[in-house]
């Protein structure tokens, strides 16, 4: 099955401790992006990737980092976890009929 | 950049009336329309798309329609069912070459939540 594959679905961390949430397609897509989901804010997008080795800072990038060294899979980074980071993370890859997105990590952050 | 406006941010209709969620965007240069449903606990899924050079789309219980001139497009559902019952995003792309910091240029509205009462 086609699918996008995050990990965790849940994540409870305090400040300041670094964190990397997993991502993973089986598509064989070259696009992927990182994408946060607040309420009244919609899906806002942080990092995405043309391909290998190939990333970009989206519309809200500041705090996190991501990587991209084998096509399957693109991590997100948070160096430095902070409250105001605490919200419902999103990984997509884009392929010829449009976007498929994971299943969501929630991340608290206290 | 592009601006997605959507409205409204909450529908609640009988179930088996239509439902009609509008979304209005900034960039003329928007060729790219989708639409996602996402449902509690998943991520958005694509329901319908349509790009510029198309005036209406349908697909069994599912309308989009665009219009480019006053650039604004609306899904429609009609004969609703409970399983319609979600958050539904609009989006709007500019061409890649246009796109600048997102590459894709996608921007999505923020988000209807569809109720449906039985």
């Amino acid at each position: 099955e086609a699918q996008v594959t995050q990990n965790p679905r849940y994540l409870i961390t305090v400040t300041g401790k670094k964190l990397t949430v997993t991502c993973s397609q089986n598509m064989n897509h070259e696009y992927m992006s990182w994408y946060r989901q607040d309420p009244g804010l919609g899906l806002r997008q942080i990092y995405y990737s043309m391909n290998v080795e190939v990333t970009d800072k989206g519309d809200v990038p500041e705090g996190y980092k991501v990587s991209r060294k084998e096509k399957r899979n693109f991590p997100l980074i948070l160096e430095s976890p902070s409250p105001n980071q605490t919200s419902l993370y999103f990984c997509a890859s884009r392929g010829p009929y449009g976007y498929t997105f994971g299943s969501g990590t929630r991340l608290t952050v206290v | 950049g592009e601006n997605v406006e959507q409205h409204p941010s909450t529908l609640s209709v009988q179930e088996g009336d239509s439902a009609v969620i509008k979304c209005t965007y900034s960039d003329s240069a928007s060729n790219y329309f989708p639409w996602y449903k996402q449902e509690l606990g998943k991520g958005p899924q694509l329901i319908i798309d349509i790009r510029s050079n198309v005036g209406e789309k349908k697909d069994q219980r599912i309308a989009v329609t665009l219009n480019k001139t006053a650039k604004h497009f609306s899904l429609h559902i009609t004969e609703t069912q409970p399983e319609d019952s979600a958050v539904y995003f609009c989006a709007a792309s500019l061409p890649r070459v246009l796109a600048g910091g997102g590459a894709d240029g996608l921007t999505f509205g923020k988000g209807t939540h569809l109720i449906i009462q039985p």
